[in-house]
């Protein structure tokens, strides 16, 4: 079965310095892919992040990168220049490809950041 | 694009009644996901649909949950008596899943479902 495991449950982090959310995941497949989401106190989740298991690349998108580290089975996000508005619950989240789960989403249990001035 | 369109955003209701909650995906996307997010037990995997036909329902908590997708614009989600246990935030997602890359799947902004 696969499994997300976000280890930190919450953080602090000053503005404008850089933070890293950790994201173990499990799974035996070969195909996957791996997603970041942050959702504010308003409660919506909005997509930050995509990475494929084929990619050789670290995916980027602006101040979001992620440290995919395939043989540890990581794939950490890091936040440079954090800002007051990414006080947010961050969740990590995979989806395997398998005719079984085509498409399936599985996420882990977030972590919480908090951006102090 | 409007994004995927979830409603009632708020709906309170008393343990017993039936709670349908609606979701309208964005137009294109063939997988519509239903997801419940509890303090305790975080973002569940509800059901999910490709192309209109539930895939796996293996994360629907009893029969009292009932979900449809009529075609591919609209989908329900049944809660038939409800119980304050099933007090929650409600997603729907869609989706377009590539063999390679993906665009995302997008969620809409939630129902919070209160059973008093």
């Amino acid at each position: 079965a696969q499994k997300i495991t976000q280890t930190q449950p919450g953080m602090f982090v000053q503005e404008k310095e850089a933070v890293t959310l950790d994201c173990t995941y499990d799974t035996s497949d070969q195909s996957y892919g791996l997603f970041w989401y942050k959702q504010p106190s308003s409660g919506e989740m909005i997509f930050l992040i995509y990475q494929g298991s084929y990619d050789e690349q670290n995916a980027t998108e602006g101040r979001y990168s992620l440290n995919f580290q395939k043989a540890r089975k990581s794939a950490n996000l890091v936040i440079s220049a954090s800002q007051l508005g990414d006080s947010a619950m961050y969740f990590c989240a995979m989806r395997v490809m398998t005719t079984d789960s085509w498409g399936k989403l599985q996420f882990g249990a977030g972590t919480q950041v908090v951006v102090t001035p | 694009d409007a994004g995927v369109i979830q409603s009632p955003r708020h709906e309170v209701t008393e343990m017993g009644q039936e709670v349908t909650l609606r979701c309208k995906p964005i137009s294109g996307h063939d997988y519509l996901f239903w997801y419940r997010q509890t303090m305790m037990r975080g973002l569940e995997l509800l059901i999910y649909f490709n192309n209109n036909v539930p895939i796996d329902d293996s994360g629907m908590p009893e029969d009292r949950f009932s979900a449809k997708m009529p075609n591919a614009s609209f989908s329900t989600l049944k809660i038939q008596p409800s119980e304050p246990r099933d007090s929650a935030v409600y997603f729907c997602a869609s989706s377009l899943v590539q063999l390679r890359g993906s665009v995302g799947y997008t969620f809409g902004s939630g129902t919070r479902l209160t059973v008093v």
